[in-house]
């Protein structure tokens, strides 16, 4: 068990919908990063929060969006479905270094698998 | 820009024989460089890094070894488990390029052990 939790584990939806993937780092861990996993593209790094903001984008579509909050969950908002974004994602975190940088070793949660029928 | 390529799996091994799985690196300065594993419907856990040149990485009787020379991390075990059976991943994290804001992953190489 790394520490990072993510709910839900299964998330099954229709084209055009919304949905809402939640994230809890390890206690104390400043930063959190997504990243999806599809058989066709393998594991791709799409954003990454420290204490609240946005410090580098991936391979992020514009219909995607994440952010972090005062307590350091993080959300990752997927909108107007398509077939193509079913894939399992990942929220990481890694511990905070001094002067706001952030360690090199990131620690996984269990993902979310996203169904999009 | 950054990239890491592993070798195709999958690797079909018979229990207690020694693994290799090659990973070589593309990258601008010096990479932390990671192995994770990923079992079947779980998540990705940490397995080994290393920082630097020549540092070593060991953890559960893995083992892989930063060449900078070979831009290599190759991982091995002496003698594997059925229990390894699972999907390995290299990956790299750049200080230069991205300042360690992400994980630069292979493609996976999946292992099979059979007793």
């Amino acid at each position: 068990d790394s520490g990072v939790t993510q709910t839900p584990k299964h998330l099954i939806t229709a084209t055009g919908q919304r949905v809402t993937l939640r994230c809890s780092p390890r206690s104390g861990d400043l930063s959190v990063y997504w990243y999806q996993q599809s058989l066709d593209q393998g594991l791709q790094f799409l954003i990454h929060y420290y204490n609240g903001e946005e410090r580098a984008k991936g391979n992020i579509l514009e219909r995607f969006s994440a952010q972090q909050f005062p307590d350091l969950h993080s959300e990752l908002n997927l909108s107007s479905l398509e077939l193509g974004d079913s894939a399992l994602y990942f929220c990481a975190s890694s511990v905070a270094l001094a002067g706001g940088f952030s360690s090199d070793t990131q620690y996984f949660g269990p993902g979310t698998r996203l169904t999009v029928l | 820009g950054d990239s890491v390529t592993q070798m195709e799996g999958p690797v079909t091994l018979s229990e207690e024989a020694f693994l290799t799985i090659n990973c070589t690196y593309t990258a601008t300065g010096y990479p932390s460089l990671f192995w994770y594993v990923q079992y079947p419907g779980e998540g990705l856990q940490l397995l080994l890094k290393a920082t630097k040149a020549d540092d070593k990485g060991s953890n559960k009787g893995f083992e892989a070894t930063y060449r900078k020379e070979t831009t290599s991390f190759h991982l091995e075990k002496g003698s594997v488990q059925v229990s390894d059976s699972a999907v390995y991943f290299c990956a790299l994290s750049d200080p230069v390029n991205t300042g360690f804001q992400k994980l630069v992953f292979g493609t996976g190489t999946r292992l099979l052990v059979s007793p």
